[in-house]
């Protein structure tokens, strides 16, 4: 069974660029998590959909946005970067339709110039 | 509000047993879960409590006391390949809330 995939694995933007990332989950999962890791923050959750609706959404603001198509794949968008935005962004799928197991994908290193 | 405390770092020797502990104060709570990251990984799921009392896996045991908020994960005959950061994460409605995370390192 295939594990996440996240794309682009890396990717360099300048300040006030926009940048959409992809997550594949596992195959039959539904819910998919978005995480940003820093080294100062850690891990902080950004939101979680499933089937399509989002339940939850962390403190992060409005110019991170994301959504979730039928087939589960998901996108996380980050308009008008700014120069703390980078991060590594983390998907994690889970098969529960409640908090489980979160099965994460390798991230999306984002640099911001 | 969300608070979730670990050790920044802590260092042990191959072959020896150490506890890494995790206190938090959340507004709710559906179970704790722990967390390896090895550097320029994906973390990986070590173990999940919900129920208080000790899980043992291996190696890797956790423990929690839902009434004092408290988990640990023992780790036990230690590896190099054990060296990681090790979180420490609680599930409340549809989202997980971690720890900044213990960054441990095994010397010989």
């Amino acid at each position: 069974k295939a594990g996440v995939t996240q794309t682009p694995r890396y990717l360099i933007k300048t300040r006030g660029q926009q940048v959409t990332l992809s997550c594949s989950p596992i195959s039959g999962h539904r819910s998919v998590s978005w995480y940003q890791q820093t080294p100062g923050q850690g891990l902080q959750f950004l939101f979680e959909y499933f089937s399509e609706t989002q339940r939850n959404k962390g403190n992060f603001p409005g110019r991170f946005s994301g959504r979730q198509f039928s087939n589960s794949r998901s996108e996380m968008n980050v308009s008008t970067l700014e120069l703390g935005d980078s991060a590594l962004y983390l998907c994690a799928s889970s098969d529960s339709d409640h908090t489980g197991e979160l099965f994460f994908g390798e991230g999306s290193r984002l640099t911001v110039l | 509000g969300q608070n979730i405390d670990q050790p920044t770092e802590m260092t042990a020797t191959e072959g020896a047993i150490v506890q890494i502990n995790c206190t938090y104060q959340t507004s709710g709570f559906n179970g704790l879960f722990w967390y390896q990251q090895h550097a320029g990984e994906a973390p990986t799921f070590l173990s999940y409590n919900v129920l208080d009392g000790l899980e043992e896996k291996g190696r890797f045991s956790s423990f929690l006391s839902r009434s004092k908020g408290y988990s640990y994960l023992l780790l036990k005959e230690l590896q190099m390949k054990d060296s990681a950061s090790y979180l420490c994460a609680v599930a409340d409605g549809y989202q997980l809330t971690f720890g900044k995370g213990t960054k441990l390192s095994v010397i010989p």
